[in-house]
């Protein structure tokens, strides 16, 4: 199957710094890629979506100035936590809609944000 | 109303057993549906996708959607310990790909 990364997989960062976060289709080229949020014990809450070469849609309560999203190629989008605070702190997973296939989506392994 | 609803569990079964798991959604427009499964502190994997109505069953899995009774199902034949996560469905709400997703049912299957 399809392949994606995400890159780092953990990251500790201290209470005003800024985070980026990769997320990368391997073997395949993703129109959109979308961003996840997920608490513990709690389901995927979509934050944005991603289309190459455009402005990213955010949903509605997340901060776009928050969340920077760049999506500068059909294999890579990252998202920046900028002046990331510890409410900031969760699971972030990406995920890439396979062009060739249409309606599948693939998800990255996640990356674990913890803010002090 | 949540647009995806879904019963957190957990679920515990034996080995072996059959697992049932079910969603219900509220926008009767929806026609793709997913089952992905989470293992602890990983992405999500897709498990099946289905169109409209009807069954669909690969391997040990089976899934099923209701569309008259918005009613989705994913079961799991001969459960096995490895087979213990989380199970979340989910439902393609725009031609973008936007998927909507349940809470998630964690299942334990026991040795």
């Amino acid at each position: 199957g399809a392949v994606v990364s995400q890159h780092p997989s953990r990251v500790i960062c201290k209470s005003g710094t800024s985070v980026k976060i990769e997320c990368r289709s391997l073997d395949f080229q993703a129109t959109t890629m979308f961003w996840y949020r997920q608490f513990p014990k709690k389901s995927l809450m979509l934050m944005a979506t991603s289309n190459e070469g455009s402005k990213a849609t955010y949903e509605q309560g997340v901060e776009k100035d928050k969340f920077l999203i760049n999506h500068a190629s059909l294999t890579l989008s990252t998202l920046t936590v900028t002046s990331a605070h510890p409410e900031d702190s969760s699971f972030y997973i990406c995920s890439a809609r396979d062009r060739a296939s249409g309606t599948e989506q693939f998800f990255g392994p996640g990356t674990r944000l913890t803010v002090l | 109303q949540k647009e995806v609803e879904q019963d957190p569990g957990p679920l515990s079964v034996p080995e072996g057993a059959i697992v049932s798991l079910n969603c219900t959604y509220s926008n009767s427009a929806f026609q793709y549906f997913m089952w992905y499964r989470q293992y602890s502190r990983k992405g999500p994997e897709l498990l099946m996708y289905t169109y409209s109505s009807g069954n669909k069953e690969d391997g040990r899995f089976t899934a099923q959607v209701d569309k008259s009774s918005k009613y989705i199902s994913l079961f799991i034949r001969d459960s096995q310990p490895s087979d213990s996560a989380t199970y979340l469905c989910a439902t393609l709400t725009d031609s973008w790909g936007k998927l909507q997703f349940g809470a998630g049912t964690q299942v334990v299957v026991t040795p």
